[in-house]
């Protein structure tokens, strides 16, 4: 079964720039999580969407930050205007929704750099 | 919301020793308790994880344990080798969130040979 794919895997950019990172999930997996991974410490959850709806985006910075999940499956992440403190890597990961399966499949992340 | 909290951030070990990671929560509610494993330039990859309504799992060299009434559960690994070098994560999942995990702030693990 081929994994969580994101891209790019790397991203610099100057503050004030914008920036958006794709996000293809596991086929078949109904929800999809964005987590953000500021070094050194663990993953933390901006959004999750079940199918193409969103189920909780409390931890997103709507002022700056937006996603979609466009026919449920590939989502996008944007980042506009980016801050210096938005340094991390962001990480998308899936989950199946049957089966009672409670494991996460994280893909690689994108790191990205805001100078 | 919850809260978890890891320990020890570091962690160094002769390869065969074993290596205990702990963890405690705060929400009573939390039913899920996952452990990734991640290594540099990679996303968390899940190697175990436990339901509230079990005390104890083992896979091969992992176990991890629970103790509900305290709140804290932990990572066994045993026969460690230079492999399992990496950073370890534990999370927790509240029954009636999505399935969404707060996870500890890592535990950076060194097998030295």
């Amino acid at each position: 079964e081929a994994g969580v794919a994101q891209s790019p895997r790397y991203k610099i950019i100057e503050k004030r720039q914008s920036v958006a990172f794709w996000c293809n999930p596991i086929s078949g997996h109904a929800t999809l999580y964005w987590y953000q991974q500021i070094l050194g410490q663990g993953p933390k959850l901006l959004i999750q969407f079940q199918n193409n709806g969103v189920v909780d985006d409390s931890q997103l910075p709507k002022d700056r930050f937006s996603a979609e999940r466009l026919k449920g499956v590939d989502s996008t992440l944007k980042i506009q205007p980016a801050k210096l403190e938005d340094s991390a890597v962001y990480l998308c990961a899936s989950r199946a929704n049957t089966g009672g399966g409670y494991g996460y499949t994280f893909g690689s992340g994108t790191r990205l750099t805001v100078v | 919301g919850e809260n978890v909290e890891q320990h020890p951030s570091t962690l160094s070990v002769q390869e065969g020793d074993s290596a205990v990671i702990k963890c405690t929560y705060s929400d009573s509610a939390s039913n899920y308790f996952p452990w990734y494993k991640q290594e540099l330039g990679k996303g968390p990859q899940l190697i175990i994880d436990i339901r509230s309504n079990v005390g104890e799992k083992k896979d091969q060299r992992i176990a991890v344990t629970l103790n509900k009434t305290a709140k804290h559960f932990s990572l066994h690994i045993t026969e460690t080798q230079p492999e399992d070098s990496a950073v370890y994560f534990c999370a927790a999942s509240i029954r009636g969130s999505a399935r969404q995990l707060t996870f500890g702030s890592g535990t950076q693990l060194t097998v030295l040979p």
